[in-house]
């Protein structure tokens, strides 16, 4: 059973342009969160989404960034006009149901530099 | 907002040894979870707490949680170079389910 699958792991992307970065969660994995993380800090939280859906996206700045996750495909989270600040590790989990004991599973992230 | 502190923020220890960090935290909690990271990769959940239990036991680790005093710990007994991470307490407030991470205990376990 595959675990959470980001792609790509490293992308670099030049200011102004846009990064996209996917997200495959576990097998019978509904819920999906994203999470950032800058160096030697914790995950920050951005958005929840289940299919179809984006159930919390609190943690989302509004400008720029989206994030989807489609009834067929991976979960996408989408940074455009990029700028040096975006740069950071961008993490996707997944869990089988909403609920504060379902432990997260991760994927091992996108490395995001913005040059 | 940042919701888990933990401290140290790094510990080196030679195998064997024990190694015990903490995590303080601000708001009333369902459960609060450990997780580790090794360097370049995703996180890797541990153990589970929740809000009602004083103490937990998974292998080599044991978890303690006071909520009077808001925090817990996270022991790791007999170290191996393989616990060489980083670790991170997590804690989902009582209204709401997600995950709030601290900023995390860079653990190195010298051979």
């Amino acid at each position: 059973n595959a675990g959470v699958m980001q792609n790509p792991r490293h992308l670099v992307r030049r200011r102004g342009q846009e990064a996209r970065l996917r997200c495959s969660p576990m097998k019978g994995h509904s819920h999906v969160y994203w999470y950032r993380q800058l160096p030697e800090e914790g995950l920050k939280f951005m958005v929840y989404l289940q299919k179809e859906n984006i159930i919390d996206e609190s943690g989302m700045p509004k400008e720029r960034f989206s994030a989807e996750f489609p009834k067929e495909g991976p979960s996408i989270l989408r940074i455009q006009q990029v700028v040096r600040g975006d740069s950071a590790a961008y993490f996707c989990a997944s869990s089988p149901e909403q609920g504060s004991e379902s432990p997260l599973h991760f994927g091992n992230g996108t490395r995001l530099t913005v040059t | 907002s940042q919701q888990g502190e933990e401290d140290p923020q790094a510990l080196s220890i030679q195998e064997g040894e024990n190694a015990t960090m903490n995590c303080s935290y601000k708001t009333s909690i369902n459960n609060l979870q450990w997780y580790r990271q090794n360097s370049g990769r995703g996180l890797v959940h541990l153990i589970l707490i929740r809000s009602n239990e004083r103490e937990k036991h998974s292998g080599r680790l044991r978890v303690t949680l006071d909520t009077s005093k808001k925090s817990s710990s996270l022991l790791i007994t007999a170290s191996r170079a393989a616990d060489t991470a980083s670790y991170f307490c997590a804690t989902v407030s009582s209204n709401d389910y997600k995950l709030s991470f601290g900023a995390g205990t860079t653990v190195t376990v010298r051979a």
